[in-house]
């Protein structure tokens, strides 16, 4: 079945640092991928997504390609800053299924100042 | 408005009562999802609409669960003889059948004392 696995959280990194948040799924066919990010306290946003393989999603410094050959939707962001702490959930969803989303089960992020 | 809302945002019930939670979608969107998430954990699945009718309920855990959607709008997620277990956050989404794409409201936090 589709299944989606991401890095065991939390994750604690000093501000200015490298960011890879790591993401892989299991699915037939050709998913969308999506990365949601939770901020303390508030709702679900789409942080980016990618609807086909080699596609690139960025938004907000951050950015995840769609790797088919490696079943691999890493986050990543190049220098993370306090506010980034959150909790960020990698998914995937099907048009065959509905567009249900399948989740990852989220990674906390903790930026130290 | 723009986004998905959701009402209430916060319940607090007894054991054993029934509630209520409603949720507003994005005018326009065709399809609706309902979400569990417990408090540290990833998103649950409970049941998808595409217009007013659900043909995938298979996340409801259990018969106390029910939901309905009329008018191709609003939907209610209604929680019978509540249990503590049933504490949550419990989370609406929206998609058109254009993109896929699902975009969350706030959320409703249930605590059953």
């Amino acid at each position: 079945g589709n299944s989606v696995t991401q890095m065991e959280g939390p994750v604690t990194l000093s501000e200015e640092a490298f960011l890879t948040i790591n993401c892989t799924y299991t699915a037939t066919g050709y998913p969308s991928l999506f990365w949601y990010v939770q901020y303390p306290g508030e709702g679900l946003q789409l942080l980016l997504k990618a609807t086909k393989a080699d596609d690139k999603g960025s938004n907000k410094g951050f950015e995840a390609t769609y790797r088919k050959e490696t079943t691999s939707f890493h986050l990543e962001k190049g220098s993370v800053q306090v506010s980034d702490s959150a909790v960020y959930f990698c998914a995937l969803s099907r048009i065959d299924s509905n567009y249900q989303l399948i989740w990852g089960a989220g990674t906390k992020l903790i930026i130290k100042p | 408005g723009a986004g998905v809302s959701q009402s209430p945002s916060n319940k607090v019930t007894e054991k054993g009562k029934d509630v209520e939670l409603r949720c507003d979608p994005i005018s326009g969107h065709t399809a609706l999802y309902w979400y569990r998430q417990r408090l540290g954990q990833g998103l649950e699945f409970l049941i998808y609409f595409q217009g007013n009718s659900a043909p995938d309920k298979s996340g409801l855990p259990s018969d106390r669960f029910s939901a309905e959607r009329t008018g191709e709008s609003v939907s209610t997620l209604t929680i019978q003889r509540t249990q503590q277990e049933d504490s949550a956050v419990y989370l609406c989404a929206s998609s058109s059948e254009r993109t896929g794409t699902q975009y969350f409201g706030p959320g409703t936090r249930l605590l059953v004392l």
